[in-house]
Formats: structure tokens, sequence, C-alpha cells
């Protein structure tokens, strides 16, 4: 069975761009989290979403948004990028029980630099 | 307090030693305690993980020690081999009322040397 598929896996913008990061869970996986990973830090979460709605937001500014569409899949779009903003971007996926207790299965990121 | 602290930052191990990396909480409310390992250019895997009601979880090398009254769990790897060098993160998780998020520690770069 496939894992989380995440695309792009590199990309490099300018500030002031902006970006669409995208995540395939893995099937019957019904909630996708987003977690940035600054190089030599643990992930930080900035979203998660399941069933569609937005279940939960972290410390992360408006520039930040996301979105699932009704197969599961989801977006993270970041605007206004900002040097700060380099990093991996990893999604997560998990079953309804997993949801709840934060068994995650990670995708490998898309690595973001921004110049 | 959501904050996640672990250590060592860094940990090298000769190959058949015992690994242990300690991670302490403040929030009690943190109800499910799980292990990443990540590989480079790789997210990270769950390894084993814990609830709070559980002093220690055992899973072929790996083991979880859980101490609820002081904050404090840790990963043991026994037998260590250089296959488990590797970045490990200990996570917690908290139940909101609409679902869940992982707080991470910073990490620690375990090598074990042949």
């Amino acid at each position: 069975d496939a894992g989380v598929t995440q695309s792009p896996t590199h990309l490099i913008k300018t500030r002031g761009q902006q970006v669409t990061l995208r995540c395939s869970p893995i099937s019957g996986h019904k909630s996708v989290s987003w977690y940035q990973q600054v190089l030599g830090q643990g992930p930080q979460f900035i979203f998660q979403y399941y069933e569609k709605e937005e279940r939960g937001r972290g410390n992360f500014p408006d520039r930040f948004s996301a979105r699932q569409f009704p197969n599961y899949s989801s977006e993270l779009n970041v605007n206004a990028l900002l040097l700060g903003d380099s990093a991996l971007y990893l999604c997560a996926s998990s079953s309804p029980r997993g949801a709840n207790t934060g068994e995650l299965f990670f995708g490998e990121g898309s690595r973001l630099t921004v110049l | 307090q959501q904050q996640v602290k672990q250590s060592p930052q860094s940990l090298i191990v000769q190959k058949g030693g015992i690994s242990i990396i300690n991670c302490a909480y403040e929030n009690t409310a943190f109800d499910y305690f799980p292990w990443y390992q990540q590989f480079p250019g790789k997210g990270p895997a769950l390894l084993i993980a814990i609830r709070p009601d559980v002093s220690e979880k055992k899973e072929g090398r790996f083991t979880i020690s859980f101490n609820k009254s002081a904050k404090q769990f840790s990963l043991h790897i026994m037998d260590s081999q250089p296959g488990d060098s590797a970045t490990y993160f200990c996570a917690a998780s908290i139940r909101e009322t609409s679902g869940s998020r992982l707080t991470f520690g910073e990490g620690t770069q375990l090598t074990v040397n042949p």
C-alpha cells in the first residue's frame, strides 16, 4: 500500500512569493496534519483536518492556510514567504483511531527554500 | 505549557550498547507519548508509544519507561546497532474536543559506532 505522498519534494521560492504544497494520505485515512520542521529541530504542528474540517491550528500566522478535499487529500498554502519559512513541511495522516492518539504516518516532506 | 524537553541533543554509543534518551513535559493534560525515528531525507516514523497509565512498554529492543509523578519518560534501545543511527524525537499529544496535535521534543541524534 502506498504511504503518505507529498509534492513537490523540493522547491525554491523568493521572499514575498506564495507556495502550495500537496499531500495524499494513506488510503482509508481521513485525518491529515501538517507540520513544519526547521533544520535541527523537532516538527511543529501547523494544522489538522478531519473529514474536511479544520480540527486544530498551531501558532502560525494567517499567511498559512490549508484545506482538505473530498478525497481527503490536502493542500498547505503559505503566502508572502519570509526567509524564516524555509523548512521541511511534513504531512501526516492517521486513521480515525489514530487521529486522537498521535499515531501519525508521515510523508517524506516538501523541502522549501526561500531566498 | 505545551513544551516537551528532550536530552541529550546527541549521543554516541558503541555497537551492542544501551542508548538512553530522556524527555520531560509540563502539561499534565498530555495523554499519549509516542517516539518517532527519523532518517536523513525521510519523514519521522512511529517507533513505539505509551499511555500515562502504564509505567513501561517494551517492543523488541525498544523500551519506554514512564514516570507520571516526575512527568518524565525515556527511550531505551538495547543492543544498539549501526542501523539504529538516526534522529529520535519524543512527543506528546493532548486530547482536545476536536482532535489532537503532537508536541515534539528537540530531537536526539544517535550514532552507533560499529
